[in-house]
């Protein structure tokens, strides 16, 4: 069993929909990620949050806005996607600590944009 | 800059044998750490190896091991006993600071 969770595993979404994907952690861990995927490819950095503040954006589109509500929550919402935006969405969480961070991923959310 | 570079995009090995996946990076950084990940088409990512840059002994893990070649910057994954489980992307990665770098991924099939 993935100690983390996301939610939820598929989802299909016209262009003017709103959406999020949710991630959950209980490992104590302060660093959380989104990763986006394309397939056969490695996943490609989005976001980092590190004690619940944005650390990182990697130049990610304004149509894809992280949340933190917690340390144990990430949200990632998403709103006039375009289809090119379909992909597997990956959540990771690590020790914040530098160099003891191991990614823990989740089982990621598989999105579709129609 | 840092960089991850797996130059073998597809690879197989009958059940059973053993596999090595190779792995070169470039960083100018002197602590990292160094990880094998493993993607089966379930896709989930399963952290598989992980190894401390500041240790010159070889990570083991079950039917993995590695050859981490500091100076070389090479970190190949050896894969004994093949099972048929073992297929799937498999992706290195280093980290630096709370960065992580990934290669591009050897997809490994295992043959019965």
């Amino acid at each position: 069993d993935t100690e983390v969770t996301q939610t939820p595993k598929h989802l299909v979404m016209g262009m003017t929909n709103k959406k999020s994907l949710k991630c959950e952690q209980h490992m104590g861990h302060r660093a959380m990620y989104w990763y986006k995927q394309k397939a056969k490819k490695p996943p490609e950095l989005m976001f980092v949050y590190s004690y619940e503040k944005l650390s990182i954006n990697e130049s990610v589109p304004s149509r894809f806005s992280p949340e933190c509500p917690n340390s144990s929550l990430l949200n990632l919402h998403l709103h006039a996607l375009q289809p090119e935006d379909s992909a597997l969405y990956l959540c990771a969480s690590s020790q914040e600590r530098a160099g003891v961070g191991t990614l823990h991923f989740g089982n990621g959310t598989r999105l579709t944009v129609t | 800059a840092q960089t991850v570079t797996q130059s073998q995009p597809e690879m197989s090995v009958q059940e059973a044998e053993t596999v090595t996946l190779s792995c070169t990076y470039d960083t100018s950084e002197n602590n990292y750490y160094l990880f094998w990940y493993k993607q089966p088409p379930s896709r989930q990512m399963i952290l598989v190896i992980r190894q401390e840059a500041y240790k010159q002994q070889n990570a083991t893990e079950n039917r993995f091991s590695v050859n981490f070649q500091k100076a070389a910057k090479s970190f190949s994954l050896k894969i004994s006993d093949s099972q048929l489980g073992d297929t799937a992307m498999y992706f290195c990665a280093f980290v630096t600071g709370n960065q992580f770098y990934f290669g591009t991924g050897t997809s490994l099939t295992v043959i019965p």
